[in-house]
């Protein structure tokens, strides 16, 4: 069972770089499969953030893009997020999976989120 | 950009059936994926391609795509699948993973 579970800091301060790890147990993320990033917010609803496949391309976001580097720690079994210049607009629960494929992409195991917020 | 619509909430009695509509401009050329989400846990893939059922989803959930308009549909309601669905595509011309806003489901 392939089980993903986010961690990181709670609080960020407006104009730092948020840094997130997933870590994920039951599959070796370096055998296949994109690994990346979602978030929720109230006001967003459900926001793509990128994506990233072991030893192959990203994709991110296009809104997002400036901002956004997903990269792979396959000895650790992790994958991780930075998201520089956080504003609140950035204050969401993040949430990791797996992603089956890209362009088409949809998302078939999540870890249970972890709320971030932005604010001095 | 691309839209996706749902209704903010559908109510159904246990046993009958409940469609969770989501629209969008030509949403029949485009794969459609469901989530359901219980408060304070992850979204829960339950269909994916328009109409396939991931292992260990119920039989009762399934999918349809046509036009402009995806539809969720569970079948013999249980008061486990009081949830929210959010329906999802890709659009190709933007390059935009989109998310419907969801469509909060109780059961009666």
């Amino acid at each position: 069972q392939v089980q993903l579970q986010e961690s990181g800091p709670g609080l960020v301060k407006p104009s730092e770089t948020l840094s997130l790890t997933c870590s994920v147990s039951g599959y070796s993320i370096g055998t296949g499969f994109y690994w990346g990033w979602i978030r929720q917010s109230p006001g967003k609803g459900l926001e793509y953030i990128g994506s990233i496949f072991h030893g192959g391309p990203t994709y991110y976001n296009p809104s997002l893009k400036s901002r956004v580097t997903v990269s792979l720690d396959t000895s650790n079994n992790q994958f991780s997020l930075r998201l520089s210049s956080m504003t609140a607009a950035d204050t969401a629960v993040y949430f990791c999976a797996r992603v089956p494929v890209v362009r088409p992409y949809y998302f078939d195991y999540w870890g249970q989120g972890t709320l971030v917020a932005v604010s001095s | 950009s691309y839209v996706l619509t749902q209704a903010p909430s559908v109510s159904v009695a246990p046993g009958k059936t409940a469609r969770i509509t989501c629209g969008g401009n030509n949403i029949g050329g485009k794969s459609v994926h469901w989530y359901q989400q219980k408060p304070g846990q992850a979204p829960v893939l339950v269909i994916y391609y328009d109409r396939e059922r991931p292992s260990g989803i119920p039989q009762r959930f399934s999918g349809s795509n046509s036009e402009n308009t995806a539809t969720l549909t569970i079948s013999g309601v249980e008061a486990e699948d009081e949830a929210d669905y959010f329906c999802q595509v890709w659009d190709s011309t933007s390059d935009h993973v989109v998310f419907g806003g969801g469509t909060k489901l109780t059961v009666l």
